[in-house]
């Protein structure tokens, strides 16, 4: 069976440093991967997402992911964190289990940008 | 402009009283779903459709109900409210199940 974990609940960092958000996910077959941003009232938006082509995915607002399969990683970075980058961070894996596809949510990283 | 729409945004309801909150999406997509968001937990589906009259469980759909009468809309249905569905409901809409999907500005109930 799929699952997602996100390895940090929260995560601190200080404006101008780098961001690393962790997620290891397990799968039996070739998932398809995401990350999505919540901001504070706000609805989900898609940062980036992985569908078996180049393993590192470029996103918006300067997010970046790679994956890892040997490693079963797929861990979001931004190289100098913004105020505006503050928000809820929510890992995706897609596959396929048992003949249906799930859609399956890590349950999130809060980060926190300090001035 | 491409859109999933949820409506109420906000509801407060009691024990028992029957609701439904709609959802909308005008991209044609043909999978749609529900979501809850529980703090610690994450999202976790409800229910999900792959087209029109064809609805299945997600993980939790105990006190839930949806229907697919037609391709843009996926209402979800409480029947019977209780405490323990006060949360925030996220609807979703996407080409296909393992591509990006598109989510709602969210409903927040509170049932007392």
């Amino acid at each position: 069976a799929q699952s997602v974990t996100q390895l940090d609940s929260h995560v601190s960092v200080s404006e101008g440093t780098p961001v690393l958000l962790r997620c290891n996910y397990s799968s039996s077959y070739s998932p398809s991967l995401f990350w999505y941003v919540q901001h504070p009232n706000k609805g989900l938006q898609l940062l980036l997402k992985y569908t078996s082509a180049a393993t590192l995915v470029k996103g918006i607002n300067g997010f970046e992911a790679e994956f890892k399969k040997s490693e079963t990683s797929f861990h979001l970075t931004k190289p100098s964190a913004h105020m505006s980058d503050a928000a809820e961070y929510f890992c995706v894996v897609s596959d396929q289990d048992s003949g249906t596809y799930k859609y399956i949510f890590g349950t999130g990283t809060r980060l926190k940008v300090l001035a | 402009e491409a859109q999933v729409t949820q409506n109420p945004r906000y509801l407060i309801t009691v024990t028992g009283k029957k609701l439904t909150v709609t959802c909308s999406q005008n991209m044609n997509h043909e999978y749609m779903s529900w979501y809850r968001q529980d703090p610690g937990l994450g999202l976790r589906q409800i229910y999900y459709s792959m087209n029109v009259e064809v609805t299945d469980k997600g993980d939790v759909p105990e006190g839930y109900k949806v229907s697919r009468k037609e391709k843009r809309n996926f209402p979800l249905i409480l029947e019977s409210p209780s405490p323990n569905q006060t949360s925030l409901y996220f609807c979703a809409s996407s080409y296909r199940v393992d591509t990006e999907a598109f989510f709602g500005q969210g409903t927040r109930l509170t049932v007392v």
